[in-house]
């Protein structure tokens, strides 16, 4: 079945710095890649979509210049949650639609999700 | 703006038992719906789909029903087990492609044993 790898699962770092999390289709090529985010007890909530090749599309309301989305190959998406503080500690997920091979085209795949303690 | 919500935020059932898990949307013009299961900690997991000019899907243990009428989706588990245990989205995808879904709120799903 289609895998999607996130990387790291869970990370711990000081208020102002940096972190970068990766999505990785393995067996698949994703032209698009989503990503959430999820606060405890709640629904998922679409922050960007990632087109490989071109600029991400925002939703409303997230910071594109805060959460930096690079998706440079067919393979590989990855979110940079620049000058972190507190309030962004979250559960972070990320999701690809297979465009080619076996895996049905009109799904999501979700990797395992990413768990950020802002300090 | 458009939605896509759940009638239970939790639901608590025996081990062996049926399990259904309600879903209302609000875009008619929706084409295509989604279930996910989602373990704590963890991603959600595709479970089962349907498309709009269905109103049935089965698969091992689960059966979607759609009803456009009245906009309802609903999850259906047969004897369910202890590995259900999870929260459950509902998902609406408006034109079934390369598009961004919408979410549900949830529903939490407690096997008994």
């Amino acid at each position: 079945g289609a895998v999607v790898s996130q990387h790291p699962s869970w990370v711990i770092c000081k208020s102002g710095t940096s972190v970068k999390i990766e999505c990785r289709s393995l067996d698949f090529q994703a032209t698009t890649m989503f990503w959430y985010r999820q606060f405890p007890k709640q629904s998922l909530m679409l922050m960007a979509t990632s087109n490989e090749g071109s600029k991400a599309t925002y939703e409303q309301g997230v910071e594109k210049d805060k959460f930096l989305i690079n998706h440079a190959s067919l393979t590989l998406s990855t979110l940079t949650v620049t000058s972190a503080h507190p309030e962004d500690s979250s559960f972070y997920i990320c999701s690809a639609h297979g465009t080619s091979g076996s895996v049905a085209k009109n799904i999501q795949y979700f990797g395992a999700g990413t768990r950020l303690s802002v300090l | 703006g458009e939605s896509v919500g759940l009638h239970l935020p939790t639901l608590s059932v025996q081990e062996g038992d049926n399990s259904i898990i309600n879903c209302a949307y609000s875009n008619s013009a929706s084409d295509y719906f989604i279930w996910y299961k989602q373990e704590s900690g963890k991603g959600p997991q595709f479970i089962i789909d349907i498309r709009s000019n269905m109103d049935k899907r089965q698969g091992q243990r689960v059966t979607v029903l759609l009803n456009k009428t009245v906009k309802h989706l609903s999850l259906q588990i047969a004897a369910t087990q202890p590995g259900d245990s999870a929260v459950y989205f509902c998902a609406e995808n408006p034109s079934g492609g390369y598009q961004k879904v919408t979410f549900g709120t949830g529903t939490k799903l407690q096997v008994i044993p």
